[in-house]
Protein backbone atom coordinates (compact mmCIF):
# COMPACT_ATOMS: atom_id res chain seq x y z
CA UNK A 1 0.00 0.00 0.00
CA UNK A 2 1.30 3.65 -0.81
CA UNK A 3 -0.09 5.42 3.06
CA UNK A 4 -1.85 8.21 3.23
CA UNK A 5 -1.57 10.42 -0.01
CA UNK A 6 -1.84 14.09 0.21
CA UNK A 7 -2.11 16.74 -2.16
CA UNK A 8 -0.14 19.60 -2.79
CA UNK A 9 2.86 19.19 -0.39
CA UNK A 10 3.42 22.68 -0.62
CA UNK A 11 0.88 25.34 -1.39
CA UNK A 12 1.63 29.35 -1.47
CA UNK A 13 -1.35 31.49 -1.62
CA UNK A 14 -2.61 35.47 -0.81
CA UNK A 15 -5.03 35.69 2.04
CA UNK A 16 -8.64 35.70 0.60
CA UNK A 17 -8.04 33.37 -1.79
CA UNK A 18 -9.63 29.45 -1.64
CA UNK A 19 -7.23 26.57 -0.48
CA UNK A 20 -8.46 22.81 -0.97
CA UNK A 21 -6.40 20.23 0.56
CA UNK A 22 -6.70 16.34 -0.39
CA UNK A 23 -6.26 13.09 1.12
CA UNK A 24 -6.40 9.76 -0.32
CA UNK A 25 -6.27 7.37 2.85
CA UNK A 26 -5.25 3.56 3.14
CA UNK A 27 -7.51 1.38 1.62
CA UNK A 28 -9.60 -0.41 4.29
CA UNK A 29 -9.21 1.97 6.99
CA UNK A 30 -12.87 3.42 7.79
CA UNK A 31 -11.27 6.61 9.52
CA UNK A 32 -9.91 9.31 8.73
CA UNK A 33 -8.73 12.31 10.67
CA UNK A 34 -7.38 16.01 9.49
CA UNK A 35 -4.67 17.63 11.68
CA UNK A 36 -3.02 21.34 11.93
CA UNK A 37 0.46 21.40 13.49
CA UNK A 38 2.00 24.88 14.08
CA UNK A 39 4.99 25.74 16.26
CA UNK A 40 2.95 27.68 18.72
CA UNK A 41 -0.27 25.27 19.20
CA UNK A 42 1.46 21.89 18.11
CA UNK A 43 -0.83 19.36 16.08
CA UNK A 44 -4.21 19.91 16.48
CA UNK A 45 -6.90 17.39 15.42
CA UNK A 46 -9.68 19.38 13.59
CA UNK A 47 -11.77 17.07 12.15
CA UNK A 48 -12.35 13.20 12.03
CA UNK A 49 -15.05 10.81 9.98
CA UNK A 50 -15.62 7.60 9.79
CA UNK A 51 -17.46 5.71 6.98
CA UNK A 52 -17.48 9.14 5.52
CA UNK A 53 -19.67 10.56 7.85
CA UNK A 54 -17.81 13.61 9.95
CA UNK A 55 -17.87 12.18 13.80
CA UNK A 56 -16.64 15.31 15.92
CA UNK A 57 -15.72 18.62 14.27
CA UNK A 58 -15.21 20.45 17.35
CA UNK A 59 -11.44 21.06 16.50
CA UNK A 60 -12.35 23.00 13.21
CA UNK A 61 -11.95 26.69 13.98
CA UNK A 62 -14.64 28.68 11.88
CA UNK A 63 -16.61 28.64 9.16
CA UNK A 64 -13.87 29.11 7.05
CA UNK A 65 -12.47 25.91 7.33
CA UNK A 66 -14.62 22.99 5.83
CA UNK A 67 -14.04 19.01 5.37
CA UNK A 68 -15.77 16.61 3.34
CA UNK A 69 -15.37 13.27 2.71
CA UNK A 70 -17.17 11.90 -0.61
CA UNK A 71 -16.39 8.58 -0.45
CA UNK A 72 -14.22 5.92 1.19
CA UNK A 73 -10.54 6.94 -0.88
CA UNK A 74 -11.27 10.85 -0.45
CA UNK A 75 -11.33 14.06 1.37
CA UNK A 76 -11.00 17.21 0.81
CA UNK A 77 -10.17 19.89 3.44
CA UNK A 78 -11.12 23.34 2.26
CA UNK A 79 -9.81 27.26 3.67
CA UNK A 80 -12.02 30.10 2.07
CA UNK A 81 -11.46 32.93 2.47
CA UNK A 82 -7.45 31.77 3.91
CA UNK A 83 -6.04 34.24 6.18
CA UNK A 84 -2.07 34.15 7.29
CA UNK A 85 -2.84 32.38 10.80
CA UNK A 86 -3.94 29.80 8.57
CA UNK A 87 -0.25 28.86 7.62
CA UNK A 88 0.91 25.31 9.31
CA UNK A 89 1.29 22.28 8.11
CA UNK A 90 -1.74 20.11 7.76
CA UNK A 91 -1.65 16.31 7.92
CA UNK A 92 -4.34 13.64 6.81
CA UNK A 93 -4.36 10.46 9.21
CA UNK A 94 -6.65 6.89 8.04
CA UNK A 95 -7.13 4.10 10.38
CA UNK A 96 -9.30 0.71 11.26
CA UNK A 97 -10.93 0.84 14.11
CA UNK A 98 -8.19 -1.38 16.02
CA UNK A 99 -5.10 -0.10 14.26
CA UNK A 100 -3.01 3.40 14.91
CA UNK A 101 -3.01 6.44 12.96
CA UNK A 102 -1.37 6.27 10.02
CA UNK A 103 -0.24 9.38 8.88
CA UNK A 104 0.28 11.50 5.49
CA UNK A 105 3.42 13.50 4.57
CA UNK A 106 1.22 16.84 5.34
CA UNK A 107 0.48 19.49 2.76
CA UNK A 108 2.85 22.91 4.20
CA UNK A 109 0.62 25.68 3.50
CA UNK A 110 1.76 29.55 3.93
CA UNK A 111 -0.45 32.18 3.21
CA UNK A 112 1.06 35.84 2.19
CA UNK B 1 -8.31 11.31 28.00
CA UNK B 2 -6.09 10.55 30.71
CA UNK B 3 -3.20 13.09 30.74
CA UNK B 4 0.52 11.56 29.83
CA UNK B 5 3.59 12.87 31.33
CA UNK B 6 7.01 12.90 29.39
CA UNK B 7 10.25 14.50 29.72
CA UNK B 8 11.24 17.01 27.43
CA UNK B 9 14.18 15.58 25.77
CA UNK B 10 16.39 12.55 26.30
CA UNK B 11 19.76 11.80 24.87
CA UNK B 12 20.95 8.21 23.71
CA UNK B 13 24.09 6.37 22.17
CA UNK B 14 24.01 5.45 18.40
CA UNK B 15 23.60 1.12 19.17
CA UNK B 16 22.22 1.34 22.55
CA UNK B 17 18.75 1.27 23.91
CA UNK B 18 16.71 4.13 24.14
CA UNK B 19 14.16 3.90 27.01
CA UNK B 20 11.85 6.14 26.77
CA UNK B 21 8.96 6.85 30.35
CA UNK B 22 5.79 7.90 30.28
CA UNK B 23 3.64 8.71 33.22
CA UNK B 24 0.16 8.36 32.98
CA UNK B 25 -0.93 7.94 36.83
CA UNK B 26 -5.10 8.87 35.51
CA UNK B 27 -5.19 6.42 33.21
CA UNK B 28 -9.20 4.49 33.34
CA UNK B 29 -9.45 0.59 33.12
CA UNK B 30 -10.49 1.18 29.28
CA UNK B 31 -7.54 3.39 28.04
CA UNK B 32 -4.76 1.86 25.48
CA UNK B 33 -0.94 3.43 25.41
CA UNK B 34 -0.35 4.28 22.28
CA UNK B 35 3.01 5.57 21.03
CA UNK B 36 3.58 7.40 18.31
CA UNK B 37 6.82 9.39 16.88
CA UNK B 38 7.76 12.40 14.35
CA UNK B 39 10.77 12.95 12.75
CA UNK B 40 11.77 16.46 11.15
CA UNK B 41 9.78 17.62 9.13
CA UNK B 42 7.37 14.13 8.45
CA UNK B 43 4.10 13.62 9.34
CA UNK B 44 3.40 11.74 13.14
CA UNK B 45 4.29 7.80 12.52
CA UNK B 46 2.36 5.28 14.63
CA UNK B 47 4.98 2.72 16.85
CA UNK B 48 2.74 0.43 19.26
CA UNK B 49 0.05 0.58 21.41
CA UNK B 50 -1.19 -1.38 24.40
CA UNK B 51 -3.49 -2.24 27.12
CA UNK B 52 -2.10 -4.39 30.03
CA UNK B 53 0.45 -6.74 28.49
CA UNK B 54 4.04 -5.59 27.10
CA UNK B 55 3.86 -5.94 23.18
CA UNK B 56 6.32 -6.12 20.90
CA UNK B 57 6.85 -5.04 16.87
CA UNK B 58 9.35 -4.43 14.71
CA UNK B 59 10.25 -1.28 16.00
CA UNK B 60 10.11 -1.45 19.19
CA UNK B 61 8.95 -2.84 22.71
CA UNK B 62 6.42 -1.24 25.13
CA UNK B 63 6.29 -2.38 29.01
CA UNK B 64 3.40 -1.27 30.64
CA UNK B 65 3.34 -1.30 34.87
CA UNK B 66 1.38 -3.40 37.01
CA UNK B 67 -0.88 -0.44 37.90
CA UNK B 68 -0.86 0.75 34.34
CA UNK B 69 -0.18 4.14 35.96
CA UNK B 70 3.17 4.51 33.58
CA UNK B 71 5.11 2.80 30.73
CA UNK B 72 8.39 2.93 29.37
CA UNK B 73 8.72 2.48 25.34
CA UNK B 74 11.96 0.47 24.23
CA UNK B 75 14.10 1.15 20.89
CA UNK B 76 16.64 -1.55 21.30
CA UNK B 77 19.14 -0.59 19.22
CA UNK B 78 18.87 2.86 19.10
CA UNK B 79 20.18 4.78 15.08
CA UNK B 80 20.44 8.03 14.09
CA UNK B 81 17.52 7.76 12.05
CA UNK B 82 15.62 7.15 15.27
CA UNK B 83 16.00 10.85 16.15
CA UNK B 84 12.66 12.02 16.46
CA UNK B 85 9.98 13.22 18.75
CA UNK B 86 8.10 10.79 20.41
CA UNK B 87 4.52 11.11 22.08
CA UNK B 88 3.01 8.90 24.29
CA UNK B 89 -0.99 9.43 24.03
CA UNK B 90 -3.50 7.48 26.51
CA UNK B 91 -7.21 7.40 24.84
CA UNK B 92 -10.42 4.55 24.99
CA UNK B 93 -10.90 2.12 22.15
CA UNK B 94 -14.58 2.46 22.22
CA UNK B 95 -17.06 2.79 19.47
CA UNK B 96 -18.33 6.27 18.50
CA UNK B 97 -18.18 9.52 19.79
CA UNK B 98 -14.87 11.16 20.33
CA UNK B 99 -12.84 8.25 21.64
CA UNK B 100 -10.76 8.05 18.33
CA UNK B 101 -9.29 11.43 19.18
CA UNK B 102 -5.36 11.54 19.65
CA UNK B 103 -4.44 14.74 21.98
CA UNK B 104 -0.65 15.22 21.02
CA UNK B 105 0.95 16.92 23.93
CA UNK B 106 4.50 17.80 23.95
CA UNK B 107 6.56 14.97 23.74
CA UNK B 108 10.27 13.87 23.97
CA UNK B 109 12.85 14.71 21.58
CA UNK B 110 15.00 11.73 21.73
CA UNK B 111 18.58 12.63 20.36
CA UNK B 112 20.76 9.45 19.10
CA UNK B 113 24.28 11.03 19.12
CA UNK B 114 27.30 9.00 17.17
Amino acid sequence: DAGVIQSPRHEVTEMGQEVTLRCKPISGHDYLFWYRQTMMRGLELLIYFNNNVPIDDSGMPEDRFSAKMPNASFSTLKIQPSEPRDSAVYFCASSSRTSGQFFGPGTRLTVL
Amino acid sequence: DAKTTQPPSMDCAEGRAANLPCNHSTISGNEYVYWYRQIHSQGPQYIIHGLKNNETNEMASLIITEDRKSSTLILPHATLRDTAVYYCIVRALNSGGSNYKLTFGKGTLLTVNP
